[in-house]
């Protein structure tokens, strides 16, 4: 199991504004991952978090938009800029479970709690 | 290219009547699969997973799910459900190649238990 934590756990943002989304996990991990999930809706994959180098983005989401940092093996954090309606959503971050020398095919992810986005 | 698919968006079942929640996968290999839940305003959890042991996978809460390959399915069932199963269902996929962690998930199921 692993212990996440995001902030803020929600909020209410105007149209225009950005936001960031903070993401602390308990072990120090290489990969993290940030989803969306819309109103009634599943997840989708925005972005994979290596630490040390840039994010790769999923088709359909960019950096201008959705820059992330990764600046230590325990922490991350997601933008969400120039926000319109359409980016309410629960914004979740994850990790990669077992250790780096566990069988990758076994490897589930965890979750944090979510960051519920309102924008007016 | 993997992808899932739940085919019960909601499924209703009394207190104590068996839980059966579908799920039909598509993968290029042998993938990796997840059920998640999601209660109300809560995280995710991982209720179980198969990653080619054994077919028949035991979770927590007393779910479990079986991997049949032949029908490309991983169905989650219980034997009774209770009240505190009520909760979004997600199945998921992951092949297993190195460096591609990304997780597909299912549209979810919503389960309703009546009591």
């Amino acid at each position: 199991s692993a212990v996440i934590s995001q902030k803020p756990s929600r909020d209410i943002c105007q149209r225009g504004t950005s936001l960031t989304i903070q993401c602390q996990v308990d072990s120090q991990v290489t990969m993290m991952f940030w989803y969306r999930q819309q109103p009634g809706q599943s997840l989708t994959l925005i972005a994979t978090a290596n630490q040390g180098s840039e994010a790769t983005y999923e088709s359909g989401f960019v950096i201008d938009k959705f820059p992330i940092s990764r600046p230590n093996l325990t922490f991350s954090t997601l933008t969400v800029s120039n926000m319109s309606p359409e980016d309410s959503s629960i914004y979740l971050c994850s990790q990669k479970g077992g250790g780096e020398n566990r069988d990758r095919s076994s490897y589930e992810q965890y979750f944090g709690p979510g960051t519920r986005l309102t924008v007016t | 290219a993997q992808s899932v698919t739940q085919l019960d968006s909601h499924v209703s079942v009394s207190e104590g009547t068996p839980v059966l929640l579908r799920c039909n996968y598509s993968s290029s290999y042998s993938p990796s699969l997840f059920w998640y839940v999601q209660h109300p305003n809560k995280g995710l959890q991982l209720l179980l997973k198969y990653t080619s042991a054994a077919t028949l996978v035991k979770g927590i809460n007393g779910f479990e799910a079986e991997f049949k390959k032949s029908e490309t399915s991983f169905h989650l069932t219980k034997p009774s459900a209770h009240m505190s199963d009520a909760a979004e269902y997600f199945c998921v996929v992951r092949e297993p190649n190195f460096g591609n962690e990304k997780l597909t998930f299912g549209t979810g199921t919503r389960l309703t238990i009546i009591p």
